[in-house]
């Protein structure tokens, strides 16, 4: 079964640095689509950037990035330049690209943005 | 502007007594989805719909229902809420099939207490 994991429950960082929050996933799919969501104290959930498998290309936008690395079933997000919005919640989450098109979530880190 | 809006926003209730929230899109998705989010345990799907009265358990059904009678409306159905119902609950839609790479559009969320 497919499976998402967030290592790390919280992390911390300084204002303007970088900081990389890292998620792992299990799947024997050869295709689907990953995302990072962002869950603020206000607890909206706002996609923040989202990764197609086929594509070899690391997605970018803006601050953010991914370091998606198929063969060993990681997709990392790197948050360049810190600001004290970024403070948030950040889910990983993979979805199939077929059948149910089920979403799968990783259980969260926490990043605090210390100013 | 389109969005998902997921009603009421906070509700205590008492044990047993049937509750419904709301969950409505403007943007034409098949595919909606209710999620209930706990800490620790990130997200997990309640039940999905691919389409109008098409729908499906997710990975935590028990003590739910859902009805998608319209395309736009989703509504998530407590008939006899017990406190280990408490939660955050999420609505989310999306387009189905090839759409699905765009990711989900979430509700605002609904903090439920069951007392």
């Amino acid at each position: 079964a497919q499976t998402v994991t967030q290592s790390q429950p919280e992390m911390s960082v300084q204002e303007a640095e970088t900081v990389t929050l890292s998620c792992t996933y299990d799947t024997s799919e050869s295709d689907y689509y990953l995302f990072w969501y962002k869950q603020p104290p206000s607890r909206q959930m706002i996609l923040v950037i989202r990764q197609e498998a086929y594509k070899q290309q690391n997605a970018t936008e803006n601050r953010f990035s991914v370091n998606f690395q198929k063969a060993a079933k990681s997709f990392s997000l790197k948050i360049s330049d810190s600001q004290l919005g970024d403070a948030a919640m950040y889910f990983c989450a993979y979805r199939f690209t077929s059948g149910t098109y089920k979403y799968i979530f990783g259980t969260g880190t926490r990043l605090k943005v210390l100013a | 502007e389109a969005q998902v809006t997921q009603n009421p926003r906070y509700l205590i209730t008492v044990t047993g007594k049937k509750l419904t929230v709301t969950c409505s899109q403007n943007m034409n998705h098949e595919y909606m989805s209710w999620y209930r989010q706990d800490p620790g345990l990130g997200l997990r799907q309640i039940y999905y719909s691919m389409n109008v009265e098409v729908t499906d358990k997710g990975d935590v059904p028990e003590g739910y229902k859902v009805s998608r009678k319209e395309k736009r409306n989703f509504p998530l159905i407590l008939e006899s809420p017990s406190p280990n119902q408490t939660s955050l609950y999420f609505c989310a839609s999306s387009l189905y099939g090839t759409g699905t790479r765009g990711g989900y559009t979430f509700g605002s969320g609904t903090r439920l207490t069951v007392v």
